[in-house]
């Protein structure tokens, strides 16, 4: 079952514009999430996280936020970079330690 | 550290043939966890261990697959026999024990095993 959901499979930006990658879940229980980026031939790498208990998380260039009410959680990136170029997946966690990561979404930006 | 290591890197089979997958993890690190990567569903979920204790194997597809952590230092996922729907890139990753008694969140993957099951 697919209980993080990323129903974007691909994303394509002009470099300097706002990058926004969305994901939904379905487990209440989830009390963590996180981004991912992945470059080909390569692990995924932490990007960012938030808990629960916020609805914000800001880093740099990279900013996400948490929706509860409605199970769903977005990442900002701006201003966009080709770098950026990657898949990301969304990650959520809950108590039970473990860690469930949705399909990904292939960004790329075009200078 | 070296971070996550695994081996091999590819692997190319015939069905049928027995595979082993091998992971170790960062040093110090009470969590070990097996991912599968496929064009259609992202990243699954296989198996994690804590402290070298199988947690939870539901996404392990069926019998076929078998993971094993003797010890903090080295795990291994076996596929026999194998098929070619088994063909992915398996990922191997590892934490450390978070403040609450959990996972810190943060998962150190390694490079991945590209698999092809011909």
């Amino acid at each position: 079952d697919q209980q993080v959901k990323q129903n974007s499979p691909s994303l394509s930006v002009q470099e300097g514009r706002i990058s926004i990658l969305n994901c939904d879940y379905t487990n209440s229980m989830f009390d963590y999430f996180l981004w991912y980026k992945k470059y080909p031939a390569e692990g995924p790498t932490f990007l960012i996280s938030i808990s629960s208990i916020k609805d914000k998380n800001e880093d740099g260039r990279f900013t996400v936020f948490l929706n509860k009410s409605a199970k769903h959680l977005s990442l900002h990136i701006v201003p966009s970079q080709p770098g950026d170029s990657a898949v990301y997946f969304c990650a959520a966690s809950a108590y039970a330690n473990d860690m469930r990561f949705g399909a990904g979404t292939r960004l790329t930006v075009k200078p | 550290d070296a971070g996550v290591i695994q081996s091999p890197r590819h692997e190319v089979t015939e069905m049928g043939q027995e595979v082993t997958l091998r992971c170790k993890p960062i040093s110090g690190h009470d969590y070990l966890f097996w991912y599968r990567q496929t064009m259609m569903r992202g990243l699954e979920l296989l198996i994690y261990f804590n402290n070298n204790v199988p947690i939870d194997d539901s996404g392990m597809p069926e019998d076929r697959f078998s993971a094993k952590m003797p010890n903090a230092s080295f795990s291994t996922l076996k596929i026999q026999p194998s098929e070619p729907r088994d063909s992915a890139v398996y990922f191997c990753a590892s934490s450390s024990r978070g403040l609450a008694g959990g996972m810190t969140g943060e998962l150190f993957f390694g490079e991945g095993s590209r698999l092809t099951v011909l």
